[in-house]
C-alpha cells in the first residue's frame, strides 16, 4: 500500500547538519519532494528529486534518494535556528493516483542555540 | 499577495452544524487540491479538481463531505452535520498541471474545531 515513514523528531544545535530520513513504498514514485511547514502556516516546497536521480544539492541542502531500499534523506547544512520547523516527505507514484501525493507523519526538528 | 488563500483560517462549530470552507487557488493554476491534516499527521489527501473537475475522491471523503469548485476558480469545502472527528486544519493547494514537477503551493489552511 501507499506509506511514507519518518522518524517523529530531530534535535541538533546551531551550526551542526541535519539528516532528516523518510522510508517508502510505492516503487512506482516518479517525484519525491520534502515540504517544510513552521507553525501556524502552510507547507512551503523545499526540494523534490525525480525518481532518477540519486542526489540533488540547492545551497545548504542536499537530497540523497537511494531507489533500491527506497529511502529518502534531507541533509541541512549549517542548520540555523530559522530551520526549526516540522518536515514532510512525500511521494507521488503511478499506483495509485499520478496526481496524488503521499505525505509522511511529518520529522519535528528543533535546533538548539 | 499572490498565493493560496483559504478563509476562515480558524472556525469552531458545534457538532451536528454544516461549515463551508474557502480556497482561492493561484490564479493561473488549473488544479487544486484538498487535505486535511491532524495533530502529528502530515497532510491526508481528501480530494482534487482540474478546473471545475473533479477528478478523485479519497474515501476519506464522507457522503457528509461535498467540494465544488464551479467555475474552475475558487473552491469550496462544506461539511454537513459535523463530528467532533472533523477536527482537524484542512488545506487546500493548487498547481499547474503543466509544470513539470507538479509542485503544490499550499494555503495556509482553515482549523476546524467541532465541541
Amino acid at each position: 500500500g501507499e506509506d511514507v515513514e519518518q522518524s517523529l523528531f530531530l534535535s541538533v544545535r546551531e551550526g551542526d547538519s541535519s539528516v532528516i530520513n523518510c522510508t517508502y513504498t510505492d516503487s512506482s514514485s516518479t517525484y519525491l519532494y520534502w515540504y517544510k511547514q513552521e507553525p501556524g502556516a502552510g507547507l512551503q516546497l523545499l526540494t523534490y528529486i525525480f525518481s532518477n536521480m540519486d542526489m540533488k544539492q540547492d545551497q545548504r541542502l542536499t537530497v540523497l534518494l537511494n531507489k533500491k531500499d527506497k529511502h529518502l534523506s534531507l541533509r541541512i547544512a549549517d542548520t540555523q535556528t530559522g530551520d526549526s520547523a516540522i518536515y514532510f516527505c512525500a511521494e507521488r507514484g503511478m499506483k495509485t493516483s499520478y496526481d496524488k501525493v503521499i505525505f509522511g507523519p511529518g520529522t519535528s526538528l528543533s535546533v538548539i542555540p | 499577495d499572490t498565493g493560496v488563500s483559504q478563509d476562515p483560517r480558524h472556525k469552531i462549530t458545534k457538532r451536528g452544524q454544516n461549515v463551508t470552507f474557502r480556497c482561492d487557488p493561484i490564479s493561473e493554476h488549473n488544479r487544486l487540491y484538498w487535505y486535511r491534516q491532524t495533530l502529528g499527521q502530515g497532510p491526508e489527501f481528501l480530494t482534487y479538481f482540474q478546473n471545475e473537475a473533479q477528478l478523485e475522491k479519497s474515501r476519506l471523503l464522507s457522503d457528509r463531505f461535498s467540494a465544488e469548485r464551479p467555475k474552475g476558480s475558487f473552491s469550496t469545502l462544506e461539511i454537513q452535520r459535523t463530528e467532533q472527528g472533523d477536527s482537524a486544519m484542512y488545506l487546500c493547494a493548487s498547481s499547474l498541471a503543466t509544470g513539470f514537477s507538479n509542485e503544490q503551493f499550499f494555503g495556509p489552511g482553515t482549523r476546524l474545531t467541532v465541541l
